[in-house]
C-alpha cells in the first residue's frame, strides 16, 4: 500500500485556463475527500465521494469547480476558467467506510497567473 | 458549528525544549480528536489521535489528552528536535454522516540548535 497518491504536484497556469487533478486514494477506501488549503490557513472542505457517489459538496465549490470519482476509484478535480484567487494547495484525503481516519496525499500546488 | 481553535504561531524553540501547542474544540457530542504534521512542502500527516474523553494519543514522543471538561487537545512533546519543525493542525470530524474534518489555522513549529 503506497497511501495516497495525487498528481501533478505542481501546476503552473494562466487565468482562464483549465486544470484538472488527479488522486488516486489508498487501495479499498471507498471515501474520498478534496480540501482546499490556502497559504497560512487550515485544509478547508470541498467535497466528499463515497464509493461513485458525490455525496457532498461545500459551498466553497463554486460552478467552476467539478469533482468525479467514475468508477469509485481514482478521482480528478477539475477548475474551469481558473483565478488568480484558486492559487492554493489542493489535498485529497481517504478513510475506510465507517473509519473516521483520514489519510492525505502529499497534495497539488496551483499557482495561477 | 463545530469549530477549532489553535494558539497562534511562530513557536520558536531550542532543541531539548519543551513544547506545548494549545488546541479547543467546539462541538455536538464527543468527537473523535486529531492532530496533523505537515512538513515544508507536503501534505498532512496524522501524527495522533484520541476517540473518546480522557484517551491519550502518543506517537513519535509527542502526547496529546482529549480533556472533556476543557474541551481541549493540547499537545506536547518532552523534548524537541530541530526534525520536529513543521506545522502542526488540530483537526476534528463534523457531526453527521461525512466526516469530513475541520482544522484550525495550524501552528508553526520552529526549532533551532
Amino acid at each position: 500500500d503506497t497511501g495516497v497518491s495525487q498528481n501533478p504536484r505542481h501546476k503552473i497556469t494562466k487565468r482562464g485556463q483549465n486544470v484538472t487533478f488527479r488522486c488516486d486514494p489508498i487501495s479499498e477506501h471507498n471515501r474520498l475527500y478534496w480540501y482546499r488549503q490556502t497559504l497560512g490557513q487550515g485544509p478547508e472542505f470541498l467535497t466528499y465521494f463515497q464509493n461513485e457517489a458525490q455525496l457532498e459538496k461545500s459551498r466553497l465549490l463554486s460552478d467552476r469547480f467539478s469533482a468525479e470519482r467514475p468508477k469509485g476509484s481514482f478521482s480528478t478535480l477539475e477548475i474551469q476558467r481558473t483565478e488568480q484567487g484558486d492559487s492554493a494547495m489542493y489535498l485529497c484525503a481517504s478513510s475506510s467506510q465507517g473509519g473516521e481516519t483520514q489519510y492525505f496525499g502529499p497534495g497539488t500546488r496551483l499557482l495561477v497567473l | 458549528g463545530d469549530s477549532v481553535t489553535q494558539m497562534e504561531g511562530p513557536v520558536t524553540l531550542s532543541e531539548e525544549a519543551f513544547l506545548t501547542i494549545n488546541c479547543t474544540y467546539t462541538a455536538t457530542g464527543y468527537p473523535s480528536l486529531f492532530w496533523y504534521v505537515q512538513y515544508p512542502g507536503e501534505g498532512l500527516q496524522l501524527l495522533l489521535k484520541a476517540t473518546k474523553a480522557d484517551d491519550k494519543g502518543s506517537n513519535k514522543g509527542f502526547e496529546a489528552t482529549y480533556r472533556k471538561e476543557t474541551t481541549s487537545f493540547h499537545l506536547e512533546k518532552g523534548s524537541v528536535q530541530v526534525s520536529d519543525s513543521a506545522v502542526y493542525f488540530c483537526a476534528l470530524p463534523n457531526t453527521g454522516t461525512a466526516s469530513k474534518l475541520t482544522f484550525g489555522t495550524g501552528t508553526r513549529l520552529q526549532v533551532t540548535l
